[in-house]
């Protein structure tokens, strides 16, 4: 198995600028999750989906984070308009239903300027 | 509400040495648990993990924890550190009332001296 897969592993950009990150869960799989890792606040879950619907956005910062889930093989989260404050490393989980674990993918290393 | 917590943030030890890190959860009902390792610059990988039964599990990497219902911990153990073994690890907890949502430690970051 290949695992999650996110794209791209680095981001840089520039303030206002939009942002879209991509992730494959793995197949099979049917609860994905967005998390942010920063130095200050630790891992955070953003938003989470079951069977590509949203279940809890609570944890999504702001209205310029949104996050879509057309097919049960690919997610996007996207930022716009960006700010240096979203600088962080953001991961994509997947998991199976009644497993409880989650399984990683490698990041996306996202530097706002 | 369900918490996890790492108390040490930061531990050093030799090469060869044992090693435990503590995790302490708050959480009424029998817990499923879990520990994870960060290496930089890399996802997080799924080291153990508990749901019931035999309260000393093993995992990768030579990895053991044991849960203690009495304490409320889930301690990660390992007889001999290897310097590979130097990242960041977490506990995590399921959290109540939704499938598969975890509530994570903050991290303690294990250096290793040679």
């Amino acid at each position: 198995d290949a695992g999650v897969i996110q794209s791209p592993r680095h981001e840089v950009t520039e303030m206002g600028q939009e942002v879209t990150l991509r992730c494959k869960p793995i197949s099979g799989h049917d609860y994905l999750f967005w998390y942010r890792q920063t130095m200050m606040r630790g891992l955070e879950l953003l938003i989470y989906f079951n069977n590509n619907v949203p279940i809890d956005d609570s944890g999504m910062p702001e209205d310029r984070f949104s996050a879509k889930m057309p097919n049960a093989s690919f997610s996007t989260l996207k930022i716009q308009p960006s700010e240096p404050r979203d600088s962080a490393v953001y991961f994509c989980a997947s998991s199976l239903r009644g497993r409880y674990e989650q399984y990683f993918g490698p990041g996306t290393r996202l530097t706002v300027t | 509400a369900q918490s996890v917590t790492q108390p040490d943030i930061h531990i050093t030890v030799s090469e060869g040495a044992s090693l435990e890190l503590r995790c302490n959860y708050s959480y009424g009902a029998t817990p499923y648990l879990f520990w994870y390792v960060q290496s930089p610059g890399q996802g997080l990988q799924l080291l153990l993990k508990y749901f019931s039964g035999d309260t000393l599990v093993q995992g990768i990497k030579g990895f053991e924890a044991e849960f203690k219902r009495s304490q409320s911990s889930f301690n990660l153990r390992k007889p001999s550190v290897h310097w590979s073994d130097a990242a960041e690890y977490f506990c995590a907890v399921v959290r109540t009332g939704t499938a598969s949502k975890l509530t994570f430690g903050t991290g303690t970051r294990l250096q290793v001296t040679l």
